[in-house]
């Protein structure tokens, strides 16, 4: 069974770069058939999917945030990274990894989130 | 973008009873449709998938139903454990622009 492991800074200044990494267990990042998803939650509200990529290394990201975000796989770690810039507080929220295995684009397996909150 | 829209918004229901909620899509997505299930402080949950399968190891009492654009998520009988917030996730573009509806709670009533 997969587990997910989100770690970076909690904390981002406005107009910076937030920068994620989610460790995987359980499973190898470089197996065919997998996606791994970023997906947040801004405090009291609903989910927003980020984007995901493949084993391949192809990457999928929500059209209204994709001059910001980068998705990146290290194999050799057996994680994948999120980096989103130019951060403002409307990014606040916490970033949830995750894995789809029944479907590209489903969300199995997921991380338990963390909180990251941008302020100066 | 598709968006997508639950409703209620909240839904107070008594253990035992049972429990509709609705999602419906601003354009077909066809039965490319997920319901989640999040209670405080967790992650999310996938409970079906394809509009009406359900996921490994999500109780019977769970079912969905719907295509198109419009879609209903079933449980049967609600146990203590069920109260929580629902999302719906339509997955029906390429390349992907994944949507997830605004969440209907149910409480306790």
């Amino acid at each position: 069974q997969l587990q997910l492991q989100e770690s970076g800074s909690g904390l981002v200044k406005p107009s910076q770069t937030l920068s994620l990494t989610c460790a995987v267990s359980g499973g190898s990042i470089s197996s065919g058939g997998y996606s791994w998803s970023w997906i947040r939650q801004p405090p009291g509200k609903g989910l927003e999917w980020i984007g995901y990529i493949y084993h391949s290394g192809s990457t999928y990201y929500n059209p209204s945030l994709k001059s910001r975000v980068t998705i990146s796989v290290d194999r050799s770690k057996n994680q994948f990274s999120l980096k989103l810039s130019s951060v403002t507080a409307a990014d606040t929220a916490v970033y949830y990894c995750a894995s789809g295995v029944t479907r590209f684009s489903l969300f199995d397996y997921w991380g338990q989130g963390t909180l990251v909150t941008v302020s100066s | 973008e598709i968006v997508m829209t639950q409703s209620p918004a909240t839904l107070s229901v008594s253990p035992g009873e049972r429990a509709t909620l609705s999602c419906r899509a601003s354009q077909s997505v066809s039965s490319n449709l997920a319901w989640y299930q999040q209670k405080p402080g967790q992650a999310p949950r996938l409970l079906i998938y394809g509009a009406s399968t359900r996921a490994t190891g999500i109780p019977a009492r769970f079912s969905g139903s719907g295509s198109g654009t419009e879609f209903t998520l079933t449980i049967s009988s609600l146990q203590s454990e069920d109260f929580a917030v629902y999302y719906c996730q339509q997955y029906n573009n390429w390349p992907p622009a994944l949507t997830f509806g605004g969440g209907t709670k149910v409480e306790i009533k």
